[in-house]
């Protein structure tokens, strides 16, 4: 199977910029995760959904969204960016099995730079 | 409410010397846990998982045992390779009413010297 798949890899925008970022999660898994990485905060989490529906969210402002597609596919919005949005943002996805824990599996992210 | 606790990096170790990566956990219900592997420039790729008490996982030669009486999972593999140097996330999953939620620790940086 493909495994989880981001676009763009890499990114540079400018402060007050809106910035659009792509997942495909591995086929047949329903939940997708996201993630920032930075140096100071480590591994914070943004949002997750599941069936085109927010399930779970993170401790960040509005100006992070998300949505998920019928295909669950997932993309995240930032608007207005600011120069502390620079991080490494990562997807990841997760069958969802009843009555299981789900094991995320994550891609390889995209990298953003805010000038 | 949940969450983990690593060992504070970094760690330098030669190469053959044995690894041990601390990680305590506090869970309301009964967690799953798991370490991720995250390489220069990539994502983090799942190394190992336990699902319950006492269950040990394994892969590539590094093992870690869930232990519920000392809330801990400590990652550890006898002989360490240059190939090993990367950064080691612990992790717990928590099956709750909204789902499941992931909580990740700080990240521990390995590099392994010739």
């Amino acid at each position: 199977k493909a495994g989880v798949t981001q676009t763009p890899r890499y990114l540079i925008k400018t402060r007050g910029q809106q910035v659009t970022l792509s997942c495909s999660p591995i086929s047949g898994h329903r939940s997708v995760s996201w993630y920032q990485q930075t140096p100071g905060q480590g591994l914070q989490f943004l949002f997750e959904y599941f069936s085109e529906t927010q399930r779970n969210k993170g401790n960040f402002p509005g100006r992070f969204s998300g949505r998920q597609f019928s295909n669950s596919r997932s993309e995240m919005n930032v608007s207005t960016l600011e120069l502390g949005d620079s991080a490494l943002y990562l997807c990841a996805s997760s069958p969802v099995l009843a009555g299981a824990i789900e094991t995320q599996y994550f891609g390889p992210g995209t990298r953003l730079l805010v000038l | 409410g949940n969450s983990v606790t690593q060992m504070e990096g970094p760690v330098t170790l030669s190469e053959e010397a044995f690894l041990t990566i601390n990680c305590t956990y506090t869970a309301t219900g009964y967690p799953s846990l798991f370490w991720y592997v995250q390489y220069p420039g990539e994502g983090l790729q799942l190394l190992l998982k336990a699902t319950k008490a006492d269950d040990k996982g394994s892969n590539k030669g590094f093992e870690a045992t869930y232990r519920k009486e000392t809330t801990s999972f400590h990652l550890e593999k006898g002989s360490v390779q240059v190939s090993d140097s990367a950064v080691y996330f612990c992790a717990l999953s928590d099956q709750s009413n909204t789902g499941n939620q992931f909580y990740f620790g700080t990240g521990t940086s390995l590099t392994v010297i010739p």
